[in-house]
């Protein structure tokens, strides 16, 4: 039973465009989630992250919008750079789920940025 | 800092032998976790500790076990290796209280 979904292995972007990347649960009790981005041959680095309190995160050109009514969140990165390739994984977590340090990983979303 | 180290970078074992996987941390992180990553699995959460001395189960808990005697290291211990646990195994770390975790480079496992 998947709790955290990312329905779409693969999404390839031209240069400078944006690119989203979805992310849906199915775990009500989550109230934190995070994106990790993922190069080959390295461990997934820590990219943003949104509390359930809020519905949106910036960061430079990451951002995230998290709609809890649908269960679904989203990774926006604009522009896209071809040095954002790489898998990018949808995490969750929450007090609820025992501790902090059990996150739930999606499958992961490989992005392609073309020039 | 070096920050979250794993080692051996690769290892081919034969089915029913046993090694442990190394995992350090010099963040002085509380807590400290395994996964492992299949292709179309994502990562899925084997064992984790919320501080020295104490363990827990994760997801995929079977034919795996740890300890954890200091703050810095949390090995993992394959008892019996079998083909269904060829796969890319990744510590991670995160202050107490903290969600975000911060991974090691991983370990390639084979079992033949």
């Amino acid at each position: 039973d998947q709790q955290v979904k990312q329905n779409s292995p693969s999404l390839s972007v031209q240069e400078g465009r944006i690119s989203i990347l979805n992310c849906d649960y199915t775990n009500s009790m989550f109230d934190y989630f995070l994106w990790y981005k993922k190069y080959p041959a390295e461990g997934p680095t820590f990219l943003i992250s949104i509390s359930s309190i809020k519905d949106k995160n910036e960061d430079g050109r990451f951002t995230v919008f998290l709609n809890k009514s649908a269960k679904h969140l989203s990774l926006h990165i604009v522009p896209s750079q071809p040095g954002d390739s790489a898998v990018y994984f949808c995490a969750a977590s929450g007090v609820n789920t025992g501790t902090a340090s059990k996150l739930t990983f999606g499958t992961g979303t490989r992005l392609q940025v073309t020039l | 800092n070096a920050g979250v180290t794993q080692t051996p970078k690769f290892q081919v074992l034969k089915t029913g032998q046993s090694m442990t996987l190394q995992c350090a941390q010099d963040m002085n992180h509380e807590y400290m976790s395994w996964y492992r990553q299949d292709p179309g699995m994502g990562l899925r959460l084997i064992h984790y500790s919320v501080g020295a001395g104490i363990t827990d189960q994760g997801e995929v808990p079977n034919g795996y076990n740890v300890s954890r005697s200091t703050t810095e290291d949390f090995p993992l211990r394959l008892l019996s290796a079998a083909p269904s646990q060829t796969s890319v195994y990744f510590c991670a770390s995160s202050p107490r209280g903290y969600y975000e975790q911060y991974f090691g480079p991983g370990t390639r496992l084979t079992v033949t």
